[in-house]
């Protein structure tokens, strides 16, 4: 069972040099997200998207972008890395998003060093 | 204020030991409530939903306090494999995280 699969899994970039982390599920939920993780704070999210075609500002989107390519895939791009973006991003996926009880399924992680 | 407030530890306890973890959030409009776990270096994984009348799950007790917007997990009979990061999750909207609480269980 794939689940939610991220890659890549570590990346060393330049400051001012752009990526995009890719993000994929086979679960077919209909809701995506994409968090950042950071030493003494909880997840944070960035971007998500409720639907397919659909995306939305987290709490802490400045510095991104995303494109929900299809209902399985979201991906985050970073387009000047700066050092404060070093960190760990985790994709995650759910059946239903806004106000459901549903959970959300996490991808294994991306760990992003920005020099 | 931090929306979701955990304890951060570490709690170090032996095997066998009760240990709780508390866990408050600042919007009353909360309507789901989760635990994850996280283990070093992965992903955080659904432990339980938590139910407005407390629910269980083998030795993990959850229990919800919507006055005092207060969560609680038990786990009871510790073992070496509980070791890890546990997050308190509140979705009033998005799901806001708790920064987590550290368990260490030792032989």
């Amino acid at each position: 069972n794939a689940g939610v699969t991220q890659t890549p899994k570590f990346q060393v970039l330049k400051t001012g040099q752009s990526m995009t982390l890719q993000c994929a599920q086979d679960m077919n939920h209909n809701s995506m997200y994409w968090y950042r993780q950071d030493p003494g704070m909880g997840l944070r999210l960035i971007y998500y998207s409720a639907s397919e075609g659909t995306t939305d500002k987290g709490e802490v989107p400045n510095g991104y972008n995303v494109s929900r390519l299809n209902k399985r895939e979201f991906s985050l791009r970073l387009e000047s890395a700066a050092p404060s973006q070093t960190s760990v991003y985790f994709c995650a996926s759910s059946d239903i998003g806004g106000h459901s009880n549903q959970p959300q399924h996490f991808g294994d992680g991306t760990r992003l060093s920005i020099l | 204020r931090k929306e979701v407030e955990q304890d951060p530890g570490p709690f170090n306890v032996p095997e066998g030991a009760t240990v709780a973890f508390n866990c408050t959030y600042s919007n009353s409009a909360s309507q789901s409530f989760f635990w994850y776990r996280q283990d070093c270096r992965k992903e955080p994984k659904l432990l339980m939903s938590v139910y407005s009348s407390g629910n269980e799950d083998g030795r993990f007790t959850a229990q919800l306090n919507r006055a005092s917007q207060y969560i609680s997990l038990l786990i009871r009979d510790s073992k070496l494999s509980d070791s890890a990061t546990y997050l308190c999750v509140v979705k009033p909207g998005d799901m806001r995280f708790g920064a987590g609480t550290r368990l260490t269980v030792k032989p």
